[in-house]
């Protein structure tokens, strides 16, 4: 298995622009799961997924982020507009059970 | 509300010596409990995980926890360190009927001298 897929694996963008993150989870795989991580405050949970649903968003910062899940094998979180503070890795997760299984994380530069 | 404690923000070990990370959490249900290990520029992966039965859990490379319920503990230890120890872990917590909502540590960076 290739395992989850993020893509990009680094973006650079200017402050105000949209940046889309993407993320293919594991086959089979029932739940997806979106995290940030910085040096200031950690592993944050963004929000996650069961079944391509939105089950708990309460972690997404603020009305710029936002995520989908379109079907079982891709989801995006997008920031519209993007600030300096939005920089900082974001990881995808997905699992079947109990145990996660991240991606290799996108590493998101706002300047 | 569940959380997780992890002492130490970083921990410094000799090539050889015991590694011990310790780790507490607050759950008011029977918690799984895991500890996963972050290498640079890498995503998490899975160290080793309680879900039930036996308290002391075996992973991959050499490292193992206990889950000690009294003192809400799930410390990791490594008997002898390698320079490929050298990473960051993370001790989660997650609710069984939670939907697998998992809440991380902070981290513990872990350095290992030569």
């Amino acid at each position: 298995d290739a395992g989850v897929i993020q893509s990009p694996r680094h973006e650079v963008t200017e402050m105000g622009q949209e940046v889309t993150l993407r993320c293919k989870p594991i086959s089979g795989h029932d739940y997806l799961f979106w995290y940030r991580q910085t040096m200031m405050r950690g592993l944050e949970l963004l929000i996650y997924f069961n079944n391509n649903v939105p089950i708990d968003d309460s972690g997404m910062p603020e009305d710029r982020f936002s995520a989908k899940m379109p079907n079982a094998s891709f989801s995006t979180l997008k920031i519209q507009p993007s600030e300096p503070r939005d920089s900082a890795v974001y990881f995808c997760a997905s699992s079947l059970g109990e145990t996660q299984y991240f991606g290799p994380g996108t590493r998101l530069l706002v300047l | 509300a569940q959380s997780v404690t992890q002492l130490g923000s970083h921990v410094s070990v000799s090539e050889g010596a015991l590694v011990l990370l310790r780790c507490n959490y607050s759950s008011s249900v029977p918690p799984y409990l895991f500890w996963y290990v972050q290498y640079p520029n890498q995503g998490l992966q899975l160290l080793l995980k309680y879900t039930t039965g036996a308290t002391l859990v075996k992973g991959i490379n050499g490292f193992e926890a206990e889950f000690k319920k009294s003192e809400t503990s799930f410390h990791l230890t490594k008997p002898s360190a390698h320079m490929s120890d050298a990473a960051e872990y993370f001790c989660a917590v997650s609710d069984r009927g939670g939907g697998f909502k998992t809440i991380f540590g902070a981290g513990t960076r872990l350095f290992v001298k030569a």
